[in-house]
Formats: structure tokens, sequence, C-alpha cells
């Protein structure tokens, strides 16, 4: 079946303008992650949409940062002004609920999003 | 917060050796302990999970991990590399909380290289 599609799969962008960053997560999939993950950092949580509930913003490194999840579906990730510290993968990834408890099912991750900030 | 510490950010090893990556993590409460690797121009992907059942784990591609609580370790290891092992292989940790679990925290990576 279809896996967790990011789009672009590459983005150049000059500094101070505005990029979004897609993600389709896996169908039936009621949580999904946004992550970024730049060279020799590992990969940082940035937000984190469960469902109808509130979402956990707490990794979003600035107001720059935002995000939105539309009908529990796609989701987009929105950077303003950007910067060339912004220059990362951003990655997505989904997994479906189990229990009162969600965190810790298996993570299903798309292949990225190249962001260079030039 | 939670945190791990992945030691040695690059490891090289012979075809047939032991492959052993270290992985150290930091929890307040009982914690969910995941391996996830990432072959060259792919996504991550699930190697084996902890979640409070057996200590000893067996994941995908004859890999295992042990948790030893007395020193908050999560090991992976496999017993004999083969090439297409050649990967960056994450470690990660959520926190087994009452309000619910805190989203997967991790490591900076490590690189396994593997000569033949």
């Amino acid at each position: 079946g279809a896996g967790v599609s990011q789009s672009p799969s590459n983005k150049v962008t000059e500094k101070g303008k505005d990029v979004e960053l897609r993600c389709d997560p896996i169908s039936g999939h009621t949580a999904l992650y946004w992550y970024r993950q730049s060279l020799g950092q590992g990969l940082e949580f940035l937000i984190y949409f469960q469902g109808n509930s509130a979402p956990d913003k707490s990794g979003l490194p600035s107001d720059r940062f935002s995000a939105e999840r539309t009908g529990g579906s796609v989701s987009t990730l929105t950077i303003q002004r950007t910067q060339q510290e912004d220059s990362a993968v951003y990655l997505c990834a989904s997994s479906p609920k189990v229990g009162l408890r969600g965190y810790n099912s298996p993570l299903h991750f798309g292949n990225g999003t190249r962001l260079t900030v030039t | 917060a939670q945190s791990v510490t992945q030691l040695g950010s690059h490891v090289s090893v012979s075809e047939g050796a032991l492959v052993l990556l270290r992985c150290n993590y930091s929890s307040s409460v009982p914690p969910y302990l995941f391996w996830y690797v990432q072959y060259p121009n792919q996504g991550l992907q699930l190697l084996l999970k902890y979640t409070s059942a057996a200590t000893l784990v067996k994941g995908i591609n004859g890999f295992e991990a042990e948790f030893k609580k007395s020193e908050t370790s999560f090991h992976l290891t496999k017993p004999s590399a083969h090439m297409s092992d050649a990967a960056e292989y994450f470690c990660a940790v959520s926190e087994n909380r009452d309000s619910g679990n805190t989203p997967l925290v991790f490591g900076k990576g490590t690189r396994l290289s593997v000569i033949a």
C-alpha cells in the first residue's frame, strides 16, 4: 500500500522567503509527526497531531514555524521568513493510534523534503 | 525530559564481524525504546522496539537489542555483519507517563560501515 508521501522532495529558496512543505500520511493513521534532520544532529521533534486533539507544538524552534492538518489527513508545515539555519531535511511520519496511548506505535516515515536556504 | 546518547557517530566493522551500536537513555519514568534504520536515500524504518515486555527484543534482519534498566542502556547487536547492513541507525526513547506517552526523542545517529 501507499506509504507516507512528502512533497516537494527538494526545495531551494532564498533567505527571507516563505515555504510550505506537504505531507500525506498513510490512510487511516490518526497520528502525524514532523521532525527535522540536520547533518550530525539526529532528528529533532517539531510538532505532533493526534486526531482532533490540540497539537503538541513543543518542538517548534520559533514562531516562524507553524503547521496545520486539514480534515485529519494532509498536513502542511510552513516556515516564514526562512533563514539559512533552517536548511535541513524535514521528515513527516504517521502512525495508527493503539489504545489510549498512541506514541509507542511504530512511526512510518516519508522520504523527507530537503530544504536549502541560500 | 528524556534524552538519548549514541556513543560513536561512525562505526566500521568487517563483513561477518559482530555489530554493536551503543545507546544510553535518560528517563524519569519507564521508557519505550526504539531502534530505527535509514538506508542511503531512503526513509527511516523501524528495526525493533521495547515496550516493557521481554527485555531482549528481536528485530528485522537479524538485529536484536537488550533493555538493561540498571545500565540505562539499549544497545543494538547483530552477530554477523552483512554488506547490506551499511546504514544510519537511530536510537529513540518515548516516556510512558500517566498523561500519555511523549513524542519520540531520537539520538544523533550512528553510521555503520561494513568492510568487505
